[in-house]
């Protein structure tokens, strides 16, 4: 069974950085694209990029460029999602996802992580 | 990069009643069309990928389909479960744009 946990939930202040963690189990994990989804309450899903942990490849929208970064751990099947300069704006739920098969389509999806940021 | 266009924002029907949401993406492209149901406090599901497959353990009243640049997800016959947020997306290898959601309301 594909099985991905994520961090639980942070309070940040404005300004702090974040690390969120996505571990997975119950598949190759180097061998499929994982993805990242911002939703903020009230809003739609955002597509954040997607990272290939085989190699560590990532594909950031162009909208989350410069303001998070994906990597991920071969070694513990763990992909990170990291925010920095952190803002109210900011607070959201975070999920990864794995594409599991030959497309980037999110088959599997984590728990989520709920952001705040707030002085 | 193409942008989905997914209408309506919300819709209220009842329980039997055949309901469709659509997508309409603003170039063509082949297949690579998603739809996931989200409820809240709960991660996303996905329903379908490429277009019209379904995936394993969704039931068989939801379905997808493709015309030009029209993608539709329809469910034949609402339940009371079926009360979520639906979501279209393409996803490729370097993209994966969703359109705005659906509440659908039963």
């Amino acid at each position: 069974e594909v099985r991905l946990v994520q961090s639980g939930p942070e309070v940040k202040m404005p300004g702090e950085s974040l690390k969120i963690s996505c571990t997975a189990s119950g598949y190759e994990f180097a061998k499929y694209w994982l993805g990242w989804v911002r939703h903020m309450p009230g809003k739609g899903l955002e597509w954040v990029g997607l990272i290939y942990p085989g190699d560590s490849e990532v594909r950031y929208n162009p909208s989350f460029e410069g303001l998070v970064t994906m990597s991920a751990d071969r070694s513990i099947n763990t992909a990170y999602l990291q925010l920095s300069g952190l803002r109210a704006s900011d607070s959201a739920m975070y999920y990864c996802a794995s594409s599991v098969g030959s497309t980037t389509c999110l088959n599997n999806w984590g728990q989520g992580t709920l952001l705040t940021v707030s002085s | 990069d193409i942008q989905m266009t997914q209408s309506p924002s919300t819709l209220s029907a009842s329980v039997g009643d055949r309901v469709t949401i659509t997508c309409r993406a603003s170039q063509t492209f082949r297949g690579w069309l998603a739809w996931y149901q989200h409820k809240p406090g709960k991660a996303p599901q996905l329903l379908m990928h490429d277009t019209s497959r379904l995936e394993r353990g969704v039931p068989s009243r939801f379905s997808g389909s493709a015309s030009g640049t029209e993608f539709t997800l329809t469910i034949s016959s609402l339940q009371p479960e079926d009360s979520a947020t639906y979501y279209c997306q393409h996803y490729t290898f370097s993209s994966g744009t969703f359109g705005q959601g659906t509440k659908v309301e039963v």
